[in-house]
């Protein structure tokens, strides 16, 4: 069965700064998707990026953008230029393909911005 | 356009009560999903469903049981509730199963 562990419980970076969330997983298929996702105080889930597997390129989002190494299996988080609204939890997730139904999160980062 | 959206946002049953959970999405997405949250933990998957009148089981289905008459509706059930139920629970809708999820909002659910 497929991991994620995210080994980071709680990190912190002053507003404006660069922030990395680490996440690795442990899987034995070649094909699948990974996502970071952010939960704010309000609980709602929401997606920031995602990544293929068989894209070298990494995935980026305006501010964010991922360092996906597969050999690794690793998949870290950058939050550049960091503001105070990215507080939040963010949970790593991987996705195989073909059990596509199903979402395999991490333990979640909790990620604190100072002013 | 209201995405996904789950009734209640809150609630507290004792032990051996019922209720159902609902979530209804107006994307008009063919799988839809419930899960679960802990503290500390990820989400995990307790049931799925890929379109109306289907349904299936996730990581941790037990004591749950699951319906979807309706397309649009994806309903939760807990037949008799235990404290190791309490949890944070999310419904989440896609259009396919490579298909983004986006998530409600959540329900938390508090047993005695």
């Amino acid at each position: 069965a497929q991991t994620v562990t995210q080994s980071q419980p709680e990190m912190s970076v002053q507003e404006a700064e660069t922030v990395t969330l680490s996440c690795t997983y442990d899987t034995s298929e070649s094909d699948y998707y990974l996502f970071w996702y952010k939960q704010p105080p309000s609980r709602q889930m929401i997606l920031v990026i995602r990544q293929e597997a068989y894209k070298q390129q990494n995935a980026t989002e305006n501010r964010f953008s991922v360092n996906f190494q597969k050999a690794a299996k690793s998949f870290s988080l950058k939050i550049s230029d960091s503001q105070l609204g990215d507080a939040a939890m963010y949970f790593c997730a991987y996705r195989s393909q073909p059990e596509a139904q199903k979402l395999v999160f991490g333990q979640g980062t909790r990620l604190t911005i100072n002013p | 356009n209201a995405g996904v959206t789950q009734t209640p946002k809150f609630r507290v049953l004792k032990t051996g009560q019922s209720m159902t959970l609902l979530c209804a999405q107006d994307m008009n997405h063919e799988y839809m999903y419930w899960y679960r949250q802990d503290p500390g933990m990820g989400l995990r998957l307790i049931h799925y469903s890929v379109g109306e009148g289907t349904t299936a089981k996730g990581e941790v289905p037990d004591g749950y049981n699951v319906s979807r008459l309706k397309k649009q509706n994806f309903l939760l059930g807990l037949e008799s509730a235990a404290p190791s139920q309490t949890s944070v629970y999310f419904c989440a809708s896609s259009f396919g199963r490579r298909e983004t999820q986006y998530f409600g909002p959540g329900t938390r659910l508090l047993v005695l």
